[in-house]
């Protein structure tokens, strides 16, 4: 089946410092989401995109569907503490359903 | 509004014993999902239902797994007999049907001793 890569796989940040992380497949994505999961919690849904190239923005997350369709780019500016956790990409399987996960990006900022 | 539902929050128990996780999806939703999440595997997608009908249960680990959708408003999913290996968060997720967009609830975490 389809796999999405996410890379880093961790980072390490400082506070005020913007974050750039990317998704990548070797498959046709239609569809692409981001989520967030903080420690003990479910994902949260951040920002969902439709169209190739679409950029959008959610605060200070920004995330873009590559032009290519086989990735996307999740950007956070000056990053607060709050912004620590895991964060997804996401994308139908086929159709609109099920998602296919990537393994995450794990982020850590430093006060 | 509130989100998914799912009890209980935290589950220990014995190896053989029967283990059974709840969901109430989001009021609306007609899409649910079951999911699993290990540090190894990350997200898997154990099952899911479209209007409370079994779409696809492939991911679905082995006979020891079964889950139901008896009406809109919910879904279990039980392991009998358990083992150690189960031990794993448990997440459900609901959606319109045909919608990528899902919304997952906080999780069962659940360790099998």
């Amino acid at each position: 089946g389809q796999q999405l890569n996410q890379s880093p796989q961790s980072m390490f940040i400082q506070e005020g410092e913007d974050v750039s992380m990317n998704c990548t497949s070797s498959s046709i994505f239609n569809t692409w989401l981001w989520y967030k999961q903080d420690p003990g919690e479910g994902p949260v849904l951040l920002i969902a995109l439709y169209k190739a190239g679409e950029l959008t923005s959610n605060g200070r997350l920004t995330a873009q569907f590559g032009i290519t369709r086989k990735d996307s780019f999740l950007n956070i500016s000056a990053s607060i503490p709050s912004d620590v956790g895991i964060y997804f990409c996401a994308g139908p399987n086929s159709g609109n359903t099920p998602l296919v996960f990537g393994k995450g990006t794990r982020l850590s900022v430093i006060a | 509004d509130a989100g998914v539902i799912q009890s209980p929050r935290h589950e220990v128990t014995e190896m053989g014993q029967e283990v059974t996780l709840r969901c109430k999806p989001i009021s609306g939703h007609n899409s649910l999902f079951w999911y699993r999440q290990t540090m190894m595997r990350g997200l898997e997608l154990l099952i899911y239902f479209n209007n409370n009908v079994p779409i696809d249960d492939s991911g679905m680990p082995e006979d020891r797994f079964s889950a139901k959708m008896p009406n809109a408003s919910f879904s279990t999913l039980k392991i009998q007999p358990s083992e150690p290996r189960d031990s794993a968060v448990y997440f459900c997720a609901s959606s319109f049907v045909g919608r990528p967009e899902q919304y997952f609830g906080p999780g069962t975490r659940l360790t099998v001793t």
